[in-house]
């Protein structure tokens, strides 16, 4: 199995300031992946964390406001930058120890934005 | 392209009563499934996943699901129903591409599991 860890595990920002969230996992890890939980919604992937790499993004994220990266096998960062108030969400990290593998899941970042 | 529908965003059942709550797929190449449970606050948890093999999947707390192809379903069911059983449960599809490796998760809009005393 593997270990998430995040943090902050929560924030509260100012509009128009950015926050970078970091996730370390306790062993080497094949994938990495950030998500995004809204209020009362579902998760929802905002991109691949590619080691070495630009990650891959999906369909309506993009990297000028979520930077992220992938330094090595067990850490990757997301920043959301510029924030505002559509923001505030819950920010989940994942990892998969490899093909047929479950998803490990950090504990979350709770970013409110006033 | 892939997607999940859960059917029900809240299920109340009875303590002692069968859990079953409903979700779908669509996957455009043979998908690997997966239901997870979130407690409040807390992060999620793998209950049971399918990816090859036997399509009655057994996972932790009592917990199955059956992978129906011909029905594109993976609903999860438990025979009784016990108090700490209240979450959040979200079913999820990824799929397996030929390069190997599983990629990022699609998940259902989840569904609210109420116990009723």
């Amino acid at each position: 199995s593997a270990v998430i860890s995040q943090k902050p595990s929560r924030d509260i920002c100012q509009r128009g300031t950015s926050l970078t969230i970091q996730c370390q996992v306790d062993s080497q890890v094949t994938m990495m992946f950030w998500y995004r939980q809204q209020p009362g919604q579902s998760l929802t992937l905002i991109a691949t964390a590619n080691q070495g790499s630009e990650a891959t993004y999906e369909s309506g994220f993009v990297i000028d406001k979520f930077p992220i990266s992938r330094p090595n096998l067990t850490f990757s960062t997301l920043t959301v930058s510029n924030m505002s108030p559509e923001d505030s969400s819950i920010y989940l990290c994942s990892a998969t120890l490899g093909k047929n593998t479950e998803a490990f899941f950090g504990q979350g970042t709770r970013l409110t934005v006033v | 392209a892939q997607s999940v529908t859960q059917l029900g965003s809240h299920v109340s059942v009875s303590e002692g009563a069968l859990v079953l709550l409903r979700c779908n797929y669509s996957s455009s190449v043979p998908p690997y499934l997966f239901w997870y449970v979130q407690y409040p606050n807390q992060g999620l948890q793998l209950l049971l996943k399918y990816t090859t093999g036997a399509t009655l999947v057994k996972g932790i707390n009592g917990f199955e699901a059956e992978f129906k192809k011909s029905e594109t379903s993976f609903h999860l069911t438990k025979p009784s129903a016990h108090m700490s059983d209240a979450a959040e449960y979200f079913c999820a599809v990824s799929a397996m591409y030929s390069g190997g490796g599983a990629d990022g998760l699609t998940f259902g809009k989840g569904t609210h599991l109420i116990i009723q005393p």
